[in-house]
């Protein structure tokens, strides 16, 4: 069974240019979240997805963050434009719906570099 | 809101000792479920075990067990056997039951010693 797949896994854009990040989550799995990670850091929640429905964005940017998920599959997280501070590394995963145990299944994860 | 304290920022273990990472956490919601993840130099977060606040049994999973004290609000990670391979960043997480929202602590990188 694949797993969470993540696209691409480095990028390297000067500030102010738009950037975008990919991710396909695992087959049947209706619940996508997309996490930021700064260094030394745990995971942030920047956007969670039930199906086609974001149900809580409450911690996106959405100034410069924008994130879709069409279909209710895969989906794309992007950044217009990026600033110095959006360095860190963008990770992506899923999950079976209502799932109480708390196990997401992560992609290793895009690491952008803002010059 | 929830809140995960993770204090040791490394830690260092003999090849075949146990290790405890230690986690504490702090929250209002009555029923939740608390869990680790180990992240290793390819960057991919890998679930390792989950303690709902219900169970009164610490959680196992082979070489991984969970030491869940509710009244201290601490979950700690006990890994038997280090094994080379345990090198990583170990992160604690709590979600509020049936809600998936999950919220991590900043880590511990843990470093096995042959």
């Amino acid at each position: 069974e694949a797993g969470v797949v993540q696209s691409p896994r480095y990028k390297i854009i000067e500030k102010k240019q738009p950037v975008a990040f990919w991710c396909n989550p695992i087959s049947g799995h209706n619940t996508l979240y997309w996490y930021l990670q700064n260094l030394g850091q745990g995971p942030e929640l920047l956007i969670r997805y039930e199906n086609e429905e974001a149900v809580d964005d409450s911690q996106l940017p959405k100034d410069r963050f924008s994130a879709e998920r069409l279909k209710g599959v895969d989906s794309t997280l992007k950044i217009q434009p990026a600033e110095l501070g959006d360095s860190a590394v963008y990770l992506c995963a899923s999950s079976l719906e209502n799932t109480n145990t708390g196990e997401l299944f992560f992609g290793e994860g895009s690491r952008l570099t803002v010059l | 809101a929830q809140k995960i304290t993770q204090t040791q920022p490394g830690m260092f273990v003999q090849e075949k000792e146990a290790v405890t990472l230690d986690c504490t956490y702090d929250t209002s919601d009555q029923s939740y479920g608390l869990f680790w993840y180990k992240q290793p130099s390819s960057g991919e977060m890998i679930f390792l075990i989950y303690q709902g606040s219900y169970d009164e049994q610490n959680a196992t999973e082979g070489r991984y067990s969970l030491n869940f004290q509710k009244a201290r609000k601490s979950a700690n990670l006990v890994i038997s056997a280090s094994q080379l391979g345990d090198s990583a960043m170990y992160f604690c997480a709590m979600t509020p039951w049936g809600y998936q929202k999950v919220t991590f602590g900043i880590g511990t990188k843990l470093q096995v010693i042959p």
